[in-house]
């Protein structure tokens, strides 16, 4: 199972929106909806921050959100804040019952 | 409060084996599926393996397929992966992760992950 495709670093002021984009193939990405994106700080565990496409968990800022559109999953992340400088991956389901992460982004601000 | 640590990691030989084990507390143990990640030093996380509440039904990602094992002894609130045949691939941070209630799918609670390397 190859990683789903992300780009390697995004970057945007603060303030701004940006969006991460996430590829993969009918048999993950475009077969489920069953996509989730992680957050990861240096050093520490990931966090969820949408499931299901673009169904936030209590507690994660609506700052951030979820879509789809056939094989390729995005997220976007509005009035960019300092705090999230991190590392996001995203993550899907797949028709064999596994799972597959992206390859995942380095969000920076600037 | 939700907790999951994991343990047994440590530095083995090509062709040895580890098993990892993650302790689990604050919830109904019994209740959740459960998964094993890892992180590979400065790469991305790549899924291992899961096992619902009863230990019943696993599945495992191709790469490890046939020589790591999960499974969990619910009356200990423990998770554990069984890995043998190690390779120098498998050096990794591994990190136990529950999926959320009813749901076998996404990782809401995740351990900081015990670290685990194979080499000569």
């Amino acid at each position: 199972q190859s990683a789903l495709t992300q780009p390697a670093s995004v970057s945007g002021s603060p303030g701004q929106s940006i969006t991460i984009s996430c590829t993969g193939t009918s048999s993950d990405v475009g077969g489920y909806n069953y996509v989730s994106w992680y957050q990861q700080h240096p050093g520490k565990a990931p966090k969820l921050m949408i499931y299901d496409v673009s169904n936030r968990p209590s507690g994660v800022s609506n700052r951030f959100s979820g879509s789809k559109s056939g094989n390729t999953a995005s997220l976007t992340i509005s009035g960019l804040q300092a705090e999230d400088e991190a590392d996001y991956y995203c993550s899907s389901y797949t028709s064999s019952s596994t799972f597959v992460f992206g390859t995942g982004t380095k969000v920076t601000v600037l | 409060e939700v907790q999951l640590e994991e343990s047994g990691g440590g530095l083995v030989q090509p062709g040895g084996s580890l098993r990892l084990s993650c302790a689990a507390s604050g919830f109904t143990f019994s209740s959740y599926w459960m998964h094993w990640v890892r992180q590979a030093p400065g790469k991305g996380l790549v899924w291992v393996s899961r096992s619902n509440g009863d230990g019943s039904t696993t599945n495992y990602a191709d790469s490890v397929k046939g020589r790591f094992s999960i499974s969990r002894d619910n009356a200990k609130n423990t998770l554990y992966l069984q890995m043998n045949s190690l390779r120098a691939e498998d050096t990794a941070v591994y990190y136990c992760a529950r999926a959320p209630m009813g749901r076998s799918i996404d990782f809401d609670y995740w351990g900081q992950g015990t670290l685990v390397t194979v080499s000569s």
